[in-house]
Parts: structure tokens; C-alpha cells; sequence
């Protein structure tokens, strides 16, 4: 069966600090790997999408970024921390093929406090 | 720009009732409408997913329906119990992209 792990779970940085979330998928191939960002009372945020190796989509501009150094791994980076980074983050993976009815699965979430 | 919406932000009911939760979305050009729960400070579990050929789908106590051409999706909850209390989302995947956009949840609690 497929699982996903992401970690750390929880995470307290000072600002202007360098950030690394690091997320992997086991007992699946070429997954398509999501980083989401959920703040306070808001919905979930896309912030990076990968369908290969190598191949990040960018949703929104801003202080992070990704990378997939593997295929079943995803890693959500910053140079330096801003307060407004603070949130719950979410990696998720799908099945490549689309539009079939290829649910989305979530990892446990990453809590990050810039402080 | 696809936008969907969760009213109410909040609900409470009693154990045992049946309650419906609400999900809108402005554009109709979707392949499935997934419904989501997630527990405070953890991640989504997926708990059914409507494709958009489909008009509802059950599991258990739970029944989503889908109505494309208004943009309407319910999940509706059977003898609530009090570990139904969690936040619940609805995501649409939309045609030629593979990236959901969520609602904000509604918050549900059962009172026992």
C-alpha cells in the first residue's frame, strides 16, 4: 500500500532563518507531489506542483521554494524565513493519470512557527 | 478563475442528527468533486470522490451528491456521532489541470 511521510510535524524558526520540509511517498511510481500551505481560517493554498523529476510548478510568488531530487521525494525550502511563512503545510501525492477518479492523499502536515 | 465556497463556516448539532454540509462552485468544466476531513493539527483524509459523470456516492453514513450544472455538491452525514466532529472540505479538480482548488471547510461539531 502507499503511504507518505513528511516531517518535521512541528517546527518553531527564527526569522530571516533557512527552512527545509522534506516529504516522500513509498509503494507508488511517478506520483504527481503537491505542497500546500493552510493559514488560520483559510483554505488550502497550492505552492508547488511536480510531475517529475526535476519539474516544479510554481503557484504563487513568494519566499519559498521546491524540489524533487527524486521521483517519490519532495522538498519545500526557504533562504530566509519571513513571519508571514507561519502556517500548516501539507504534502500530498496523486496517481499521474488524471481525471478518472484518482483521489489525492495528504501527509500528517508540518506546523511552522517563524517567531 | 474556478472559486469554491463552504457556507456555514461553522456547525454544531446534536448527537443523532442528520445534517447536510454545503459545497458551491462557479465553474462547472470539472472532472470529480472530492470531499475531504480533516482534524485539527492533521492532515486530509479523503472520504468519498463524485466524478463528474456521477451524481453521488456513499460510504457508510456518509452520501455526496453532485449537481454540475447548478455547481452544487452536499455531503450529507447520517446519525451524527460525536467523532464526526472535524472540518470538512470539498476540492474540485477542473478539466486539463490536475490541481484541486479546496473550499475554506466547515467546521462541524456534534454535541453530545
Amino acid at each position: 500500500s502507499q503511504t507518505i511521510h513528511q516531517w518535521p510535524a512541528t517546527l518553531v524558526q527564527p526569522v530571516g532563518s533557512p527552512l527545509s520540509l522534506e516529504c516522500t511517498v513509498e509503494g507508488t511510481s511517478n506520483p504527481n507531489l503537491y505542497w500546500y500551505r493552510q493559514a488560520a481560517g483559510r483554505g488550502l493554498q497550492l505552492l508547488f506542483y511536480s510531475v517529475g523529476i526535476g519539474q516544479i510548478s510554481s503557484e504563487v510568488p513568494q519566499n519559498l521554494s521546491a524540489s524533487r531530487p527524486q521521483d517519490r521525494q519532495f522538498i519545500l525550502s526557504s533562504k530566509k524565513l519571513l513571519l508571514s511563512d507561519s502556517g500548516f503545510y501539507l504534502c500530498a501525492w496523486s496517481v499521474r493519470a488524471r481525471g478518472s477518479g484518482n483521489t489525492i492523499y495528504f501527509g500528517e502536515g508540518s506546523w511552522l512557527t517563524v517567531v | 478563475k474556478q472559486e469554491v465556497t463552504q457556507i456555514p463556516a461553522a456547525l454544531s448539532v446534536p448527537e443523532g442528527e442528520n445534517l447536510v454540509l454545503n459545497c458551491s462552485f462557479t465553474d462547472s468544466a470539472i472532472y470529480n468533486l472530492q470531499w475531504f476531513r480533516q482534524d485539527p493539527g492533521k492532515g486530509l483524509t479523503s472520504l468519498l470522490l463524485i466524478q463528474s459523470s456521477q451524481r453521488e456516492q456513499t460510504s457508510g453514513r456518509l452520501n455526496a451528491s453532485l449537481d454540475k450544472s447548478s455547481g452544487r455538491s452536499t455531503l450529507y452525514i447520517a446519525a451524527s456521532q460525536p467523532g464526526d466532529s472535524a472540518t470538512y472540505l470539498c476540492a474540485v479538480e477542473p478539466f486539463g489541470n490536475e490541481k484541486l482548488t479546496f473550499g475554506t471547510g466547515t467546521r462541524l461539531t456534534i454535541i453530545p
